[in-house]
């Protein structure tokens, strides 16, 4: 069966730097779009980021560009991501989610991965 | 950028129906997808493209979309169907994609 499950969540202080992972399975990875979609404390989902299944097209919100980057390694079937410069506002549970196939729904989600940012 | 109305809260008894908007310039145009996410759960999709349902929802799941409203309907309420709705697109013209402000929904 299919199953999404993301780490590297933690504590960290605002202007430092985390990698979040993304390890999936029960599906052909390198054939299907990723994402990240994050979730603040008691707030609505934000989605984040999409990886195209070649990881050559990457798309990003508006809301974190330039401070996050998205990479997969189709071999390890995991999809990454690199938040810089992290704020305060960036604390959240962050989801990773498969893309249906040509359907923009996301089909599976993972249990999310919390990120605090505070000093 | 492409913004997603929801009200925040629907109460309904249980037998009851639910319906939960979701308002969006010329939303009709494009394909609408629900998710429903109980508390500490990830989200789970019940309504993909409008109005198909992945296997595994019931029946009593719902939507449609027309013009600047999507909706998401839930038939005979029942006590597990308590949780918070969400809607989702994918805005072409930014390739990003777009929750909706999300709705809780409450059986009384």
């Amino acid at each position: 069966q299919v199953q999404v499950v993301e780490s590297g969540g933690a504590l960290v202080k605002p202007g430092g730097s985390l990698r979040l992972s993304c390890a999936a399975s029960g599906f052909t990875f390198g054939d299907y779009y990723m994402n990240w979609i994050r979730q603040a404390p008691g707030k609505g989902l934000e989605w984040i980021s999409s990886i195209s299944p070649s990881g050559r097209a990457i798309s990003v919100a508006d809301s974190v560009k330039g401070r996050f980057t998205l990479s997969r390694d189709n071999a390890k079937n995991s999809v990454y991501l690199q938040i810089d410069s992290l704020r305060a506002e960036d604390t959240a549970l962050y989801y990773c989610a498969k893309k249906r196939r040509d359907v923009f729904n996301f089909d599976y989600w993972g249990q999310g991965t919390l990120v605090t940012v505070s000093s | 950028s492409y913004e997603l109305t929801q009200p925040p809260s629907v109460s309904v008894a249980p037998g009851e129906t639910a319906t939960i908007t979701c308002g969006g310039n010329n939303i009709g145009r494009t394909h609408v997808h629900w998710y429903q996410q109980k508390l500490g759960q990830a989200p789970v999709t019940v309504i993909y493209d409008d109005r198909d349902r992945p296997s595994g929802v019931p029946e009593r799941f719902s939507g449609s979309n027309s013009g600047n409203t999507a909706t998401l309907t839930v038939t005979r309420v029942e006590a597990g169907d308590e949780a918070d709705y969400y809607c989702q697109v994918w805005d072409s013209n930014t390739d990003h994609y777009v929750f909706g402000t999300g709705t809780k929904v409450i059986v009384l």
